[in-house]
């Protein structure tokens, strides 16, 4: 079953504590991407990467990291130098950068800093 | 700067009665408009695009680069149609670094 895949759903973190969610795909996709999403701001892009071993920030990177050493994963990491981490955290892929197709995304993984 | 507007948060609608969700747009070139939609406990999924003029799900959404406008709208509304909704902008060639607005959260009463 082909798809984008999120670990975990749920995570609660200490504050000074770094994290990394997990996203997977099996699409083959080349591109994949990290929105953001709180209530009433909609969705906001952190990173991207066009291909494997590349990625670029986007509108919100600070305080997070992400790799990209298979064209598989793209891991993201909240670190504790990001203000306000808590929030809904969504992954997701196209076939390719410039493609006019369709961006699949992942169920999501909720953070809470305690 | 490419910008994507919602007006209204909330929308509540009655079942049977059309619906139109407000999207406006600000962008020099020439856009590609995206309408996305979560339901609930499900994934955000693509609902439709102004580039393939389809009607999904008796949804429709023109694009009106007078008033740079892509409106979604429905003429009879379900209860199944409860959802958030957002709109979404790309600059010319495809969905990279897709813009979104803060999105509608459309209600649909029995």
């Amino acid at each position: 079953d082909g798809g984008i895949t999120q670990s975990p759903k749920y995570l609660f973190r200490k504050e000074g504590q770094n994290v990394t969610l997990s996203c997977e795909q099996n699409l083959n996709h080349d591109a994949m991407y990290w929105y953001r999403q709180d209530p009433g701001q909609g969705l906001r892009l952190i990173y991207y990467s066009q291909i494997v071993n590349d990625f670029q920030k986007g509108d919100i990177a600070e305080g997070y990291s992400v790799s990209r050493e298979k064209k598989e994963s793209f891991p993201l990491t909240v670190t504790s130098a990001q203000k306000n981490p808590t929030a809904f955290y969504l992954c997701a892929s196209i076939v390719n950068w410039g493609s006019p197709g369709e961006l699949f995304f992942g169920e999501g993984s909720r953070l809470t800093v305690l | 700067a490419q910008r994507v507007t919602q007006p209204e948060k909330l929308l509540s609608v009655f079942k049977g009665a059309p619906v139109e969700l407000k999207c406006n747009y600000s962008y020099s070139g020439s856009p590609e408009l995206f309408w996305y939609v979560q339901y609930s406990r499900q994934r955000l999924q693509l609902l439709l695009r102004h580039i393939s003029r389809e009607s999904i799900k008796g949804f429709t959404a023109d694009l009106n680069k007078g008033e740079t406008s892509f409106h979604l709208k429905k003429p009879f509304a379900q209860e199944e149609d409860s959802a958030m909704y957002y709109c979404a902008l790309s600059s010319e060639g495809g969905s990279e670094k897709l813009v979104f607005g803060k999105g509608t959260k459309l209600t649909v009463n029995p």
